[in-house]
């Protein structure tokens, strides 16, 4: 029983580097979500896929673009990494959009960008 | 400004004794959730309130959400090692469908 799987757990980039987080959840859920959570400030949502085919912002969108590939995966890319995108991100998702319902979170993806 | 304020930031219990962690909002909630997180496992569900005035309970812990919905806490009856984690609260305030707002997290220890 996968659940959520995100890869890949542990990254270092350097500065102007790109990279993607891949995410499949295997729960047949519509929405999926990438969050970054950073300490002191809980998680905050950067993107989310509220259902296949349509992708919107969420609160920290900058630096980031996301691809909803079909109803399993949303991936998250990283076109020029910053040294402020270092944090642990998370991949999640939930049968249709949050309220109300529960939110499955894969394990996180350490990135550390120097 | 944290709009979710969680306290305390981090507690040390003792290995027996019970403890409350408390989330706060200052507006009307229409649903409250808490997650445990471990190092490298994620964020687990635990539980999820949307009525003012529920309770409810998971084996040594118990949510509740206060009448008004703008107050929870979490409450861990004879704490175990196995407790031990960062509690977090996300909370829907009900301005979209998919975006929660979350509680910077509270850092539990349990002393043997």
């Amino acid at each position: 029983n996968a659940g959520v799987t995100q890869t890949p757990k542990f990254q270092v980039l350097k500065t102007g580097q790109s990279m993607t987080l891949q995410c499949a959840q295997d729960m047949n859920h519509n929405s999926m979500y990438w969050y970054r959570q950073d300490p002191g400030m809980g998680l905050r949502l950067i993107y989310y896929s509220a259902s296949e085919g349509t992708t919107d912002k969420g609160e920290v969108p900058n630096g980031y673009n996301v691809s909803r590939l079909n109803k399993r995966e949303f991936s998250l890319r990283l076109e020029s990494a910053a040294p402020s995108q270092t944090s642990v991100y998370f991949c999640a998702s939930s049968e249709s959009g949050s309220s109300g319902n529960t939110i499955y979170f894969g394990e996180g993806s350490w990135l550390t960008v120097v | 400004s944290q709009e979710l304020e969680q306290s305390p930031q981090s507690l040390i219990v003792q290995e027996g004794k019970n403890l409350t962690i408390n989330c706060t909002s200052s507006k009307t909630l229409y649903g409250l959730y808490w997650y445990k997180q471990k190092y490298g496992e994620g964020l687990i569900f635990l539980m999820m309130l949307q009525k003012g005035g529920e309770e409810k309970s998971h084996e040594k812990i118990t949510a509740k959400l206060d009448e008004k919905k703008q107050q929870s806490s979490l409450h861990i009856t004879a704490s175990q090692p196995s407790h031990a984690g960062i509690y977090l609260c996300g909370a829907d305030r009900g301005d979209s469908n998919y975006q929660l707002i979350w509680g910077a997290g509270t850092k539990l220890i349990i002393k043997p």
